[in-house]
């Protein structure tokens, strides 16, 4: 039982690259998060997926576009990198209970550079 | 916008000393959550207090909610090496959406 896994842990990237950052769960959760953490902001929501299908934007969705793949695997593509896209990208799962939240789990997150 | 806000941003305590931290949010809540970051690393969940519960326990942490003060307390008591972290506090509205405080910053000397 993995939990939550992030692919690539580093990446440095050109101004104007484009990557895809993926992530898995292996628990069977219904909905899945990216956040993206930079110094002194706390951890901010770029895009989530209440449940496998659906995909909708969060606090901070400008330059990124996610792919839910399937229940397990949810993917954020940088099309056209920043030096403001510069940050860790952390990847979250849970199992929705009604309306009331259960716990996040998170994966070791992404540390890009966009130089 | 960030929903919670941590005070203080950073804290510094001497092993075996209680560590306490406040989250102050500005809208009305299901639930309230606290999680640990160690360096490096993702968050890790810790406890979640529901908004008609006032007090919980896990271990050497204890939380409060105050909800008619829109605020919530997590003390650390007898704190170790281990417990060197940065503690958020998030809280959700009527979505599905986790609301992050940028978070306190807790240090333990030995």
């Amino acid at each position: 039982n993995a939990g939550v896994t992030q692919t690539p842990k580093f990446q440095v990237l050109k101004t104007g690259q484009s990557m895809t950052l993926q992530c898995a769960q292996d628990m069977n959760h219904n909905s899945m998060y990216w956040y993206r953490q930079d110094p002194g902001m706390g951890l901010r929501l770029i895009y989530y997926s209440a449940s496998e299908g659906t995909t909708d934007k969060g606090e901070v969705p400008n330059g990124y576009n996610v792919s839910r793949l399937n229940k397990r695997e949810f993917s954020l593509r940088l099309e056209s990198a920043a030096p403001s896209q510069t940050s860790v990208y952390f990847c979250a799962s849970s199992d929705i209970q009604g309306r009331s939240y259960n716990e996040q789990f998170f994966g070791p997150g992404t540390r890009l550079t966009v130089l | 916008s960030q929903q919670g806000e941590e005070d203080p941003q950073a804290l510094s305590i001497q092993e075996g000393e209680n560590a306490t931290m406040n989250c102050s949010y500005k809208t009305s809540i299901n639930n309230l959550q606290w999680y640990r970051q160690n360096s490096g690393r993702g968050l890790v969940h810790l406890i979640l207090i529901r908004s008609n519960e006032r007090e919980k326990h896990s271990g050497r942490l204890r939380v409060t909610l105050d909800t008619s003060k829109k605020s919530s307390s997590l003390l650390i008591t007898a704190s170790r090496a281990a417990d060197t972290a940065s503690y958020f506090c998030a809280t959700d509205g009527n979505d599905y959406k986790l609301s992050f405080g940028a978070g306190t910053t807790v240090t333990v000397r030995a």
